[in-house]
């Protein structure tokens, strides 16, 4: 089973839509769960971490994890063309551990 | 804004050569990181590096695989003799002490093409 998956997409929703990226994981181990957003041939660019289960919001994003399903959301409101990347879920032991990353899944938001 | 800064953004090398890969991580930053992403796959850790010395590695950091801080702001991965699966972009992240150490800042990568 692998460690962190999500679905590679491409997602293709319009501007203004509410986006919703999904990523599961087997490692119950796991304390610390981040989203990356990642461009074309560019690094990964930390959008949201959160620790534990709950939510968190920051402007048009909403991170959520759900650790008794081992689930991880983000959640994008208003999407905009600029959203168009690649989405990472990561996922770490303890901080400054390795990250465990899932092989993202691919967003387009057309205008 | 600070950053991580890498260089070359792209190296091209012949099989069995060395390569030096560079970062300069975020000034105030205690924790370095290597990671790698060959085309098309995911994310994969390959070093960790605090106060030093290499604090966790991963099986594909073998012995062909160094890292260094030779001075008090760079951060470099050496790779001794180059193998055709080694091409990939390589990136270098960095992270603070304390509380902000899980929150790992990327550079945009040095894009490795082993001929």
């Amino acid at each position: 089973q692998k460690e962190v998956e999500q679905d590679p997409g491409p997602l293709s929703v319009p501007e203004g839509a509410i986006v919703s990226l999904n990523c599961t994981y087997s490692n119950s181990a796991f304390q610390y769960f981040m989203w990356y957003r990642q461009y074309s041939r560019k690094g990964p660019e930390l959008l949201m971490y959160t620790y534990s289960s709950g939510n968190k919001e920051d402007g048009r994003f909403t991170a959520q994890v759900d650790k008794s399903s081992k689930y991880i959301s983000l959640f994008i409101r208003d999407s905009q063309p600029s959203d168009s990347a690649t989405y990472l879920c990561a996922q770490t032991f303890n901080a400054g551990n390795m990250l465990t990353f899932g092989g993202g899944t691919r967003l387009m938001v057309k205008p | 804004e600070p950053e991580v800064t890498q260089t070359p953004s792209h190296q091209v090398t012949q099989m069995g050569q060395e390569v030096i890969l560079r970062c300069v991580p975020i000034s105030n930053h205690l924790y370095f990181y290597w990671y790698r992403q060959i085309l098309g796959q995911k994310v994969e850790f390959l070093v960790s590096f605090y106060n030093n010395e290499i604090s966790e590695k991963s099986e594909i950091f073998d012995d062909q695989f160094s890292v260094e801080r030779p001075d008090g702001s760079n951060f470099t991965l050496k790779i001794r003799s180059t193998k055709l699966e080694d091409s990939a972009m390589y990136f270098c992240a960095s992270s603070g002490a304390g509380s902000t150490n899980e929150k790992l800042f990327f550079g945009s990568g040095t894009q490795l093409s082993v001929l």
